[in-house]
């Protein structure tokens, strides 16, 4: 079975100091790879998604950079954190394009709350 | 432009009672539709999923959905609700493609309590 692993678990880092969370994914090969934020009670903001190694696609401009430098790990990062990077980092997966069970169904790890102080 | 809503931010039932959160959506054609449930703190987990066939689906922790059509609805239902069932709950519809791949939109979610 497929499972998903997000490291760490909670994250408390100051203002302007760099980032760097981690997405494992087990069980599977080229999978569809995504990073979502969740701010305080909001919804889910999808911020990167990938289809393969070393291609990424962002949903929106922002501070956040992302990486994929194998088949099954997720890399977000950042070089100077801000305050409104603060929130619950969700990393996802689905089927990639050839597997026969189709793309579409996402599957959640547990999350990083980060808190910038 | 496709999009989910779910009407209802906060819900409140008493143990035991029925539970109905609702979904409507916009899209252009039959859409996949998905429930997800997140605990406070937690990562969101699959609840249900419609893709065709049987318009009325089956998932886990007893919960069902159905996929109505006409009504852009695509609502969660549970008989009897647990005090494990407080949570948030979200809708989402795909495939919405892009860039290669296919994405969900996701609704603003559901908080769901519930009182002893």
């Amino acid at each position: 079975s497929q499972t998903i692993h997000q490291w760490p678990a909670t994250l408390v880092q100051p203002v302007g100091s760099p980032l760097s969370l981690e997405c494992t994914v087990e069980g599977t090969s080229n999978p569809n790879l995504y990073w979502y934020r969740q701010a305080a009670g909001r919804g889910l903001q999808l911020l990167f998604y990938s289809v393969g190694i070393g291609q990424i696609s962002s949903e929106v401009p922002q501070n956040l950079s992302a990486s994929r430098p194998q088949d099954r790990q997720f890399i977000l990062s950042s070089k100077k954190l801000l305050l409104s990077d603060s929130g619950f980092y969700l990393c996802a997966w689905s089927p990639g394009t050839s597997s026969p069970w189709g793309t579409d169904t996402q599957y959640f790890g547990p999350g990083t709350r980060l808190t910038v102080l | 432009a496709q999009s989910v809503t779910q009407p209802d931010i906060h819900i409140t039932v008493s143990e035991g009672a029925s539970l109905e959160l609702r979904c409507n959506y916009s899209y252009g054609a039959t859409p996949y539709l998905f429930w997800y449930v997140q605990s406070p703190g937690q990562g969101l987990q699959l609840l249900l999923k419609y893709f065709s066939g049987d318009t009325l689906v089956q998932g886990i922790k007893g919960f069902e959905a159905e996929f109505k059509r006409s009504q852009s609805s695509f609502n969660l239902r549970k008989p009897s609700v647990h005090w494990s069932d407080a949570a948030e709950y979200f809708c989402a519809v795909g495939p919405s493609f892009s860039g290669g791949y296919n994405k969900l939109i996701f609704g603003a979610g559901t908080r769901l309590a519930v009182h002893p």
